[in-house]
């Protein structure tokens, strides 16, 4: 299989940084991607990593390390609007993506 | 441009009945897949299609799931003699590429299934 684990929920404050951390058994996948969605709204694209490292897009950013079985996505100067769940998915050899539980965020003022 | 488009939104049906899920994926997306998130669960891969052929199946959860694909493009998820454990929102997302490609999935808005 491919346990794929994230926290259910984390807590926040307005303006602060966040980490949200997915960690996996698995060495077979082509990459990782994190989506957000809102509660009734279908999933969105936020970022995806094929090699080790952090990759940046604005207030979003996302780490790999494939030897540690380990990703996390770093929000920062949060907004209330990024309440949401975050959801950790290895990608297969057939595109098909399997995903983690998710991360329920409640950003508070 | 006009995104993934799925119908019904809601659909509420009696146990043991039939039921169609449509989904329209964005134009010119080659790949397209199925999947469904149980209340409290994360989201669960049944199928995939690239073009109207569909070489992973791996997820349909029994023989009373089946879907197909037409002129590469909508596509139908159905569900017979439906059981209250089918009760979830389907969700359908079309990609440029399928494979082992990187390109992001774009989700439909979902069809939220209530087996009574």
């Amino acid at each position: 299989g491919q346990n794929i684990d994230q926290p259910t929920e984390m807590t926040a404050t307005e303006g602060a940084i966040v980490q949200i951390n997915c960690t996996y058994q698995t060495s077979g996948f082509n990459g990782l991607f994190w989506y957000q969605q809102h509660a009734g709204e279908a999933p969105t694209f936020l970022s995806y990593n094929v090699l080790d490292g952090l990759e940046e897009k604005g207030r979003f950013s996302s780490f790999l390390s494939r030897s540690k079985g380990y990703s996390y996505l770093l929000l920062k100067e949060l907004q209330m609007k990024d309440s949401a769940s975050y959801l950790c998915a290895l990608s297969g050899n057939t595109g098909k993506l399997i995903f983690g539980q998710g991360t329920t965020l409640q950003v508070k003022p | 441009g006009a995104g993934v488009s799925q119908s019904p939104s809601n659909k509420v049906t009696e146990k043991g009945k039939d039921v169609e899920l449509r989904c329209d994926p964005i134009s010119g997306h080659t790949a397209l897949y199925w999947y469904r998130q149980s209340l409290g669960q994360g989201l669960e891969f049944l199928i995939y299609f690239q073009g109207n052929s569909a070489p992973d199946k791996s997820g349909l959860p029994s023989d009373r799931f089946s879907a197909e694909r037409t002129g590469g493009s909508v596509s139908t998820l159905t569900i017979q003699r439906t059981q209250q454990e089918d009760s979830a929102v389907y969700l359908c997302a079309s990609t440029l590429r399928g494979g082992g490609s990187s390109y992001e999935q774009y989700f439909g808005p979902g069809t939220r299934l209530t087996v009574t």
